[in-house]
């Protein structure tokens, strides 16, 4: 799987746009690029995935330039709910299914009043 | 309701005392796994399982064992647990489909304590 690097934390305000970058610049033509939500003594959530442009739902969104080395998960108006820790994985098709799997220390943002 | 249970939830026992943390999930995942939790290290993969009797083992499988022997459950089972096993700890299944890309559901965790 390829390795994925996110900055260790994040501080924002109620209302913010909030983006997370991850950078992955091994990733492989097959990866998938998901993001995860993990809130204190809960398991992992899933938030979105994407494999390249713009993927949108209704939590959150995805960016993923051309060359797929990053990609930026955005959070709109964040709440003090959305405080937790997001975790970036990068893999490919069954990745999730025949293969290890390997999480990282992901990204704890904290949203503040 | 689709979920992956876990228990117990919470346990604190002794060194060398073998002890079984029970998953079951109801959506007829194929893929299965455990992590452990510990602060600084996030989430690191035990074992997994691609389907009823086949495991294999993840990053961190020292000191555990595992079997599948229904589709729907995946034990995690410490034969002598030691105080570094103290963590908390996640099952997650999926359906582990060829060909596309899969997403995890975990369940609640198990706090475990080894004194």
């Amino acid at each position: 799987l390829a390795k994925t690097t996110q900055p260790i934390s994040m501080d924002s305000y109620e209302g913010q746009e909030v983006n997370i970058t991850c950078s992955h610049n091994n990733i492989a033509t097959n990866d998938y690029i998901t993001w995860y939500q993990q809130f204190p003594s809960q398991g992992p959530r899933f938030i979105i995935q994407g494999y390249k442009t713009k993927v949108t739902n209704e939590v959150a969104s995805l960016f993923i330039p051309a060359d797929r080395k990053s990609s930026t998960l955005s959070l709109p108006r964040v709440s003090l709910s959305d405080t937790a820790v997001y975790y970036c994985l990068v893999g490919g098709p069954n990745w999730g299914g025949g293969n290890k799997l390997t999480f990282g220390t992901g990204t704890q943002l904290k949203v503040e009043l | 309701e689709a979920q992956v249970t876990q228990n117990p939830r919470y346990l604190i026992t002794v060194t060398g005392k073998k002890l079984t943390v029970t998953c079951s999930q109801n959506m007829n995942h194929e893929y299965m796994s455990w992590y452990r939790q510990d602060p600084g290290l996030g989430l690191r993969q035990i074992y997994y399982s691609m389907n009823v009797e086949v495991t294999d083992k993840g990053d961190v499988p020292e000191g555990y064992k595992v079997s599948r022997k229904e589709k729907r459950n995946f034990p995690l089972i410490l034969e002598s647990p030691s105080p570094n096993q103290t963590s908390l700890y996640f099952c997650a299944s999926s359906w582990g489909r060829r060909g596309q890309a899969d997403t995890q559901y975990f369940g609640p965790g198990t706090r475990l304590t080894v004194l």
